[in-house]
């Protein structure tokens, strides 16, 4: 059981380019998440799914994508790179209907540093 | 809008004393979840601790506890015998209820724990 997984680990783009953030989950979880958190703040969600098919806008969504064809995977992408976007990236997932210890509790992937140059 | 404020961005402590993280939010719901993440350098969140409102017993984890007050919305986590292990950054998380259950979180606090 490898429970979150994101890759890569880290990666450096130049204005403009583009790139998916891949995040898989072996949980079996319904809900997946992808944050942001820069530098001394906090976590700001950026989007979320409620199972395979469904997705839908956090807190800061402009400038990504997502898509959940399947549980497992919830990838991120970020179409033209702008320097705002230079953060490190978590992804995350939580059955809301788990066991008592799980339920409403999100798990987190090791996260991905992304720099935007 | 929700909000979770840590009015504390550093904190320390002497290994093996005890030190409070302070935690309050801002909700008009009375049933809600509460969370306090601890992210080590290598960056991994990791549960600490969880709190459900509607519980009045305060969470206890091992050497983590808690002291829920939620008519004052305060959500302190106390950290007991700290160990060199448990110098990260904290973050409280507060989830309201049927909102696709997205989180809140607050800035951070930083423990360090002084040998």
């Amino acid at each position: 059981n490898a429970g979150v997984t994101q890759t890569p680990k880290f990666r450096i783009l130049k204005i403009g380019q583009s790139m998916t953030l891949q995040c898989a989950q072996d949980m079996n979880h319904n809900y997946m998440y992808w944050y942001r958190q820069d530098p001394g703040m906090g976590l700001k969600l950026i989007y979320y799914s409620v199972g395979a098919g469904i997705t839908d806008k956090g807190e800061v969504p402009n400038g990504y994508n997502v898509s959940r064809s399947t549980t497992e995977d919830f990838p991120l992408r970020l179409e033209l790179a702008a320097p705002s976007q230079t953060s490190v990236y978590f992804c995350a997932s939580s059955h809301l209907r788990g066991l008592a210890g799980g339920r409403d509790t999100q798990y987190f992937g090791p996260g991905t540093r992304l720099t935007v140059l | 809008a929700q909000t979770v404020t840590q009015s504390q961005p550093e904190m320390s402590v002497q290994e093996a004393e005890t030190v409070t993280l302070s935690c309050t939010y801002d909700t008009s719901e009375s049933d809600y979840y509460l969370f306090w993440y601890k992210q080590p350098p290598s960056r991994q969140m990791i549960l600490v601790i969880r709190q459900e409102a509607y519980k009045q017993q305060n969470a206890t984890e091992n050497r983590f506890s808690v002291n829920f007050q939620k008519a004052a919305k305060s959500f302190s986590l106390k950290i007991s015998d700290s160990q060199l292990g448990d110098a990260a950054m904290y973050f409280c998380a507060y989830r309201p209820p049927n909102t696709g259950n997205q989180f809140y979180f607050g800035t951070g606090t930083s423990l360090t724990v002084i040998p």
